[in-house]
């Protein structure tokens, strides 16, 4: 069985319109994060969380906005999409926040027409 | 700027041969170098990692070789199976979980 859930697994999305991208472990995990993998580069940090609070964002723009409810939710709102959005989103989860083993979701593959 | 990179970007071995995966990073303060597998379709997976203390990790037929002053580390694949056909990814981290990952390399075991 997964341990981390991602839906939808492919999404096809219109240039301008916005989309929440789904994630929920059940690792018991204290820690959350999300990463991007696109054809131009290899996997890119975007965010992690620890206990629901924002911990770090290496993502320049705004339109790309986590959203925790729970502590082991972690849901990726995208606003404005663009064509360059176009990638897999993988959400991934850690016991702690420091050196330890990071588990990936199965991803969303994101496509904007 | 490509803080970790690998090479080769592919890689072709026949069964039961070594496969030699090469990486390189600029960060010296990097102290956590984890390798991980991933195969069409799924998210990456950790395989093994290694700290920066060590110069060697074992596990199975998967060995890291990390040399500090060089700032390199290699990834050795003994007896390679098909069933390691995948990509590998060797990434970095200093103290966090923000982990910086290489380009990858595609590796093909051929039977």
């Amino acid at each position: 069985d997964p341990k981390i859930i991602q839906k939808p697994k492919y999404l096809v999305a219109v240039t301008g319109s916005e989309k929440i991208l789904i994630c929920e472990q059940y690792l018991g995990h204290n820690a959350m994060y999300w990463y991007r993998q696109s054809a131009k580069k290899p996997l890119e940090f975007m965010f992690s969380y620890s206990y629901q609070k924002l911990m770090d964002n290496q993502t320049a723009s705004s339109r790309f906005q986590p959203q925790s409810s729970k502590k082991n939710h972690l849901d990726l709102q995208i606003t404005a999409l663009k064509p360059d959005d176009s990638a897999t989103y993988f959400c991934a989860s850690s016991p702690g926040t420091s050196n330890t083993e990071v588990f990936f979701g199965k991803g969303t593959r994101l496509t904007v027409v | 700027q490509q803080q970790v990179r690998q090479s080769p970007q592919s890689l072709t071995v026949w069964e039961g041969e070594t496969a030699i995966l090469n990486c390189s990073y600029e960060n010296s303060a990097f102290d956590y170098f984890p390798w991980y597998q991933q195969f069409p379709g799924e998210g990456p997976a950790l395989l093994i990692a290694i700290r920066s203390v060590s110069d060697k990790k074992e596990d199975g037929r998967f060995t890291i070789f990390f040399n500090k002053r060089e700032k390199k580390l290699s990834l050795h694949i003994t007896d390679s199976q098909p069933g390691d056909s995948a990509t590998y990814f060797c990434a970095a981290s200093r103290n966090t979980n923000k982990v910086v990952f290489g380009t990858g390399t595609r590796l093909q075991v051929l039977p």
